[in-house]
């Protein structure tokens, strides 16, 4: 059974970085058949997609472009776990951040508990 | 990006009535498409992928339709626990996009 943990602060000072963790149990960072994805779920905003990270005989990462220069997601494989960095954080940002592992069928089939991020000084 | 929307936004219904939410994708997305159910203060569960898979464990009142750009999630006879928002969600290509969701209340 996967379970995804996830880990991080819940309040972030504007134009500082957020980071948050991923940690998998019962699957691979490394698998060849799942990707890993950040998505934040805000009233503004929705549920917005992020970006992902997979192995597939090489890392691959794909990013919103909403997000794109300021986010970075990598996979840790000596812990089996999962980051999300995004840079130059603003109110905006605010909202509960997901981790998600995605099928190759493909759909998010497994989520972590979300964790509430507010961006304020 | 592909824009995903949903109707209705909201909807009340009865327990024992048949509901049905209908997500629009902006250009074709053959069947790859996916059902969420959110709670209160919990992550989205897969419900419904590839536009009409049912997710093991979930009740079989659930079901999915469609291919192309229109589909249909229909609960053949709400019970009180279906009280959620729904989201319908495309993985034909990345950005993966949500429906802004269809909050379901029971009359």
């Amino acid at each position: 059974q996967v379970q995804l943990q996830q880990s991080g602060p819940g309040l972030v000072k504007p134009s500082q970085t957020l980071s948050l963790t991923c940690a998998i149990s019962g699957d691979s960072v490394s698998s060849n058949s799942a990707a890993w994805n950040w998505i934040r779920q805000s009233p503004s905003r929705g549920l917005e997609w992020l970006g992902r990270t997979y192995y597939r005989s090489k890392w691959y990462n794909d990013y919103a472009e909403s997000v794109k220069s300021r986010i970075s997601i990598n996979p840790d494989t000596s812990k089996n776990q999962f980051s999300l960095q995004l840079n130059s954080v603003t109110p905006e940002d605010t909202a509960v951040y997901y981790c998600a592992r995605e099928t190759t069928v493909p759909y998010f089939q497994h989520w972590g508990q979300g964790t509430l991020v507010t961006v304020s000084s | 990006d592909i824009q995903m929307t949903q109707s209705p936004s909201s909807l009340s219904a009865s327990v024992g009535d048949r509901v049905t939410i209908t997500c629009r994708a902006s250009q074709s997305i053959s069947s790859y498409l996916n059902w969420y159910q959110q709670k209160p203060g919990k992550a989205p569960k897969v419900l419904i992928y590839a536009a009409s898979s049912l997710q093991s464990g979930v009740p079989s009142r659930f079901s999915g339709s469609g291919s192309g750009t229109e589909f249909t999630l229909t609960i053949s006879s709400l019970q009180p626990e279906d009280l959620a928002t729904y989201y319908c969600q495309q993985s034909y290509r990345t950005p993966r996009t949500f429906g802004q969701g269809t909050k379901l209340e029971i009359k």
